[in-house]
């Protein structure tokens, strides 16, 4: 399968500071970037789907001006936490998937970055 | 609100036996199921992504069968292997809604030597 790389894979930063992560997709041009994320004991959750030159569609209950992602190319994408709070302390997680016959087709994640935020 | 559901949530088995388990989705607006195989520290790994009713997939000793007008998926293992423990996640997604996938929490594969 298609590889995807996420920078870095743990972060402990302090409460109002901010935080930017990066998705990579290594071997495919990922036409369509999607960040998640999952609290403890809870199933993965979309926050925010990107295609790349355009801006970011999020979920209902996602603060756009918080989680600021840039998707400016085919292989990468960054979340940027700004003025993060403890309640931010998550794992964030993001996906790649490219269009086939006009059709999206698997979506490849990567490894995942745990946030502590203290 | 869509809710998928995975079932159990963990399980023990011992090794050379088969398993099974369960992921319940919404039958309407059915798009696409996928199985992915979640181990510590890596990445999620694609398994299966189905689409049609009735469909059965299989890769190696994993299969997984779908039934959407019931709204349920099956993921079978056949002569379970330690290295198939894992979190095992199924993810739906909705004809004409957004691209993301909706996942369930999961079920927690042990398997005991």
């Amino acid at each position: 399968g298609a590889v995807v790389s996420q920078h870095p894979s743990r972060v402990i930063c302090k409460s109002g500071t901010s935080v930017k992560i990066e998705c990579r997709s290594l071997d495919f041009q990922a036409t369509t970037m999607f960040w998640y994320r999952q609290f403890p004991k809870q199933s993965l959750m979309l926050m925010a789907t990107s295609n790349e030159g355009s801006k970011a569609t999020y979920e209902q209950g996602v603060e756009k001006d918080k989680f600021l992602i840039n998707h400016a190319s085919l292989t990468l994408s960054t979340l940027t936490v700004t003025s993060a709070h403890p309640e931010d302390s998550s794992f964030y997680i993001c996906s790649g998937s490219s269009i086939s016959g006009g059709a999206m087709v698997e979506q490849y994640f990567g490894p995942g970055t745990r946030l502590t935020v203290t | 609100i869509l809710n998928v559901e995975q079932s159990p949530q963990s399980l023990h088995v011992q090794e050379g036996d088969s398993t099974n388990f369960t992921c319940s989705f919404p039958s309407s607006n059915f798009y696409a199921l996928h199985w992915y195989r979640w181990e510590t520290a890596k990445s999620p790994e694609a398994l299966f992504v189905m689409t049609l009713n009735g469909d059965e997939k299989k890769k190696g000793r994993i299969s997984a069968t779908l039934n959407t007008k019931e709204g349920y998926s099956y993921l079978y293992i056949k002569g379970s292997q330690p290295e198939d423990s894992a979190t095992y996640l199924c993810a739906f997604k909705v004809r004409g809604g957004a691209d993301g996938l909706t996942f369930g929490k999961g079920t927690h594969l042990i398997i005991q030597p």
